[in-house]
């Protein structure tokens, strides 16, 4: 069970176009899904917090207006990441926690990840 | 805490040998810890977790040492096999008292071990 899966897992866009990406939750709702990035060699970076149904909430320094995230549902959040430019190449992983696990409360389960790539 | 912008430390280990890997965290209002295994292009995976009224806390082949006076958590890893090659990242939950949940990632290490 937790299952999170991540659609597409490799995308190469050319500068200035958009690029969306799809996280699901496939055998649990999740009320909370997190989005992170990770460049080669170091760690993950959580860029926002997304609630089913609510906006989403960005750490400091992640531009909102450039990183959209759309948590429509309980099993699916989008990271849009519009007017990509090559700097905006990385890993992007998400993660969903399923709050009727009361044994570990803050357990995330982690997608796959999405190799973005910006010619 | 955050870690952005520094590579990952390396750590090499012969099969069968005990493996230690060190994090440090950065915010003393912790009070949940997570330790997660990645290997190479794929999401991290959950090792073992720790809460902050606790110092140690073991699991199958590893145990988890958490010391809240330096801010420290290390993970124990005994008769390491080849399977555990990867990279193991410590993760923090900051909001403490709120259901926001949010983990922020230690620096991680490279972990190899040799046959």
């Amino acid at each position: 069970g937790a299952v999170v899966s991540q659609h597409p897992s490799r995308v190469i866009c050319k500068s200035g176009t958009s690029v969306k990406i799809e996280c699901r939750s496939l055998d649990f709702q999740a009320t909370t899904m997190f989005w992170y990035r990770q460049f080669p060699k170091q760690s993950l970076m959580l860029m926002a917090t997304s609630n089913e149904g609510s906006k989403a909430t960005y750490e400091q320094g992640v531009e909102k207006d450039k990183f959209l995230i759309n948590h429509a549902s309980l099993t699916l959040s989008t990271l849009t990441v519009t007017s990509a430019h090559p700097e905006d190449s990385s890993f992007y992983i998400c993660s969903a926690r399923d709050p009727t696990i009361q044994v570990r409360p803050y357990e995330q389960y982690f997608g796959p990840g999405t190799r973005l790539t910006v010619t | 805490g955050e870690s952005v912008g520094l590579h990952l430390p390396t750590l090499s280990v012969q099969e069968g040998d005990n493996s230690i890997i060190n994090c440090a965290y950065s915010n003393s209002a912790s009070d949940y810890f997570i330790w997660y295994k990645q290997e190479s292009g794929k999401g991290p995976q959950f090792i073992i977790d720790i809460r902050s009224n606790m110092d140690k806390r073991q699991g199958q082949r590893v145990t988890v040492l958490l010391n809240k006076t330096v801010k420290h958590l290390s993970l124990q890893i005994a008769a390491t096999q080849p399977g555990d090659s990867a990279v193991y990242f410590c993760a923090e939950n900051p909001d403490r008292g709120s259901t926001l949940g949010r983990l922020y990632f230690g620096r991680g290490t490279q972990l190899t071990v040799w046959p």
